[in-house]
This record gives C-alpha cells, sequence and structure tokens, in this order.
C-alpha cells in the first residue's frame, strides 16, 4: 500500500490571505503528481499534473511545486478568495499505472470574507 | 461536452441487496476508472476498465464488480452490500494507454442501511 499524506487535514483563514498545503508521496518510483480541487457536491476539477522533480506550475493565484526526491508537493494560494473554498487533493501515480491513483485525504481550507 | 456523468447522484439499499452505479466518460475517453471514498479518507481505487476488460484492480472483494460497453461508459455493481459499503462512488476517465490527465464525475452517494 502507497501511502500519500496530506497537510493539514483543514484550514481556516481570511480573505486575502495567503496560504500553503502539503502533499507527501513515496519518493521511489514515481511517475506524476496530480492536485484536484473539489467543491462540495460538484466533480473534482484538475488543477496541475506534475512529473518532473522541480516542477514549478502556476495558474492564476494558486501554484504547485514538486520534490521527487524528498517526495513533496506544496501548493499554494495567494490572496484566498471565498471562492477557494474547497478540498485540495493530491494524486500519486506509479509508471506504466495507466491513471491508477493513490489519493491523500484532502485538505478541506474555508475561506472567510 | 457533458464531461463525466454518473447516475444515479444519490440512492440508499438495505444490507444484502446488489447495487449498479453507471458511468459515461468524457468525450473521446476511453478508460474509466472507479474509486470508493468513505468518510474522511481520500478516494480509493477500485478498478480500472479499458477496451472492455479489467485492466487493473485495487483491493477489493470479489462483490465489486464491473462492466465496460463499446461506447466506453461503464457500470460498478456491488454484490451482497455490507454497512460498510456506505460512500461515495467516483468515476474518472482518460485516454489511452499513457498516464495523462484524468477527469471525474460528481459521484454516487451510496448509503446501505
Amino acid at each position: 500500500i502507497l501511502n500519500v499524506e496530506q497537510s493539514p487535514q483543514s484550514l481556516h483563514v481570511q480573505e486575502g490571505d495567503s496560504t500553503n498545503f502539503t502533499c507527501s508521496f513515496p519518493s521511489s518510483n514515481f511517475y506524476a503528481l496530480h492536485w484536484y480541487r473539489w467543491e462540495t457536491a460538484k466533480s473534482p476539477e484538475a488543477l496541475f499534473v506534475m512529473t518532473l522533480n522541480g516542477d514549478e506550475k502556476k495558474k492564476g493565484r494558486i501554484s504547485a511545486t514538486l520534490n521527487t526526491k524528498e517526495g513533496y508537493s506544496y501548493l499554494y494560494i495567494k490572496g484566498s478568495q471565498p471562492e477557494d473554498s474547497a478540498t485540495y487533493l493530491c494524486a500519486f501515480s506509479l509508471p506504466y499505472n495507466f491513471n491508477k491513483f493513490y489519493f491523500g485525504s484532502g485538505t478541506k481550507l474555508n475561506v472567510k470574507p | 461536452d457533458a464531461g463525466v456523468t454518473q447516475s444515479p447522484t444519490h440512492l440508499i439499499k438495505t444490507r444484502g441487496q446488489q447495487v449498479t452505479l453507471r458511468c459515461s466518460p468524457k468525450s473521446g475517453h476511453d478508460t474509466v476508472s472507479w474509486y470508493q471514498q468513505a468518510l474522511g479518507q481520500g478516494p480509493q481505487f477500485i478498478f480500472q476498465y479499458y477496451e472492455e476488460e479489467e485492466r487493473q484492480r485495487g483491493n477489493f472483494p470479489d462483490r465489486f464488480s464491473g462492466h465496460q460497453f463499446p461506447n466506453y461508459s461503464s457500470e460498478l455493481n456491488v454484490n451482497a452490500l455490507l454497512l460498510g459499503d456506505s460512500a461515495l462512488y467516483l468515476c474518472a476517465s482518460s485516454l489511452g494507454s499513457m498516464n495523462t490527465e484524468a477527469f471525474f464525475g460528481q459521484g454516487t452517494r451510496l448509503t446501505v442501511v
């Protein structure tokens, strides 16, 4: 069983605060790390797919970094807005495993206006 | 493009009954994966279908079975339901044999009483 851990489990911030969360995964035999944003009653929405050590991806106010040697990824949100409130999931995949994902349990973010 | 659609959205079953959940993948996708998300946990991989065959399977008992049709839609069947099968069941679609971006449906919430 491959362990993917996310921290913190939940986070409450004020509008305008910047925040970050962590995803830890096995550093051996890595293929890809996926970040998803999941609003209540909606489908998980893909944010980033990262495959290379040192990868940095950005989409608007959200960015992510990847360290495959030590087995972690950070997701940053700059200037949080209430619409950023969601659960953020990371998923790890192995080579030649055709999108079989190992998910963390997610970080639930609540942004207060 | 309707994206990934799942039906039904909610259902309630009694212990010992059987249930069938359905998934239509995103247009152009040929691979369907099923995940179970129990309360407080991340999604767990059940199995994956490609070219109408089960390509890989997670650590779930034989009570969980599936099918993929020629139009790539898929069904998840669970027999002899247990209380512990109560969960959100997610379907993900992707393209082909490579690790690529996966798109998720909204899920089916199954409650076993």
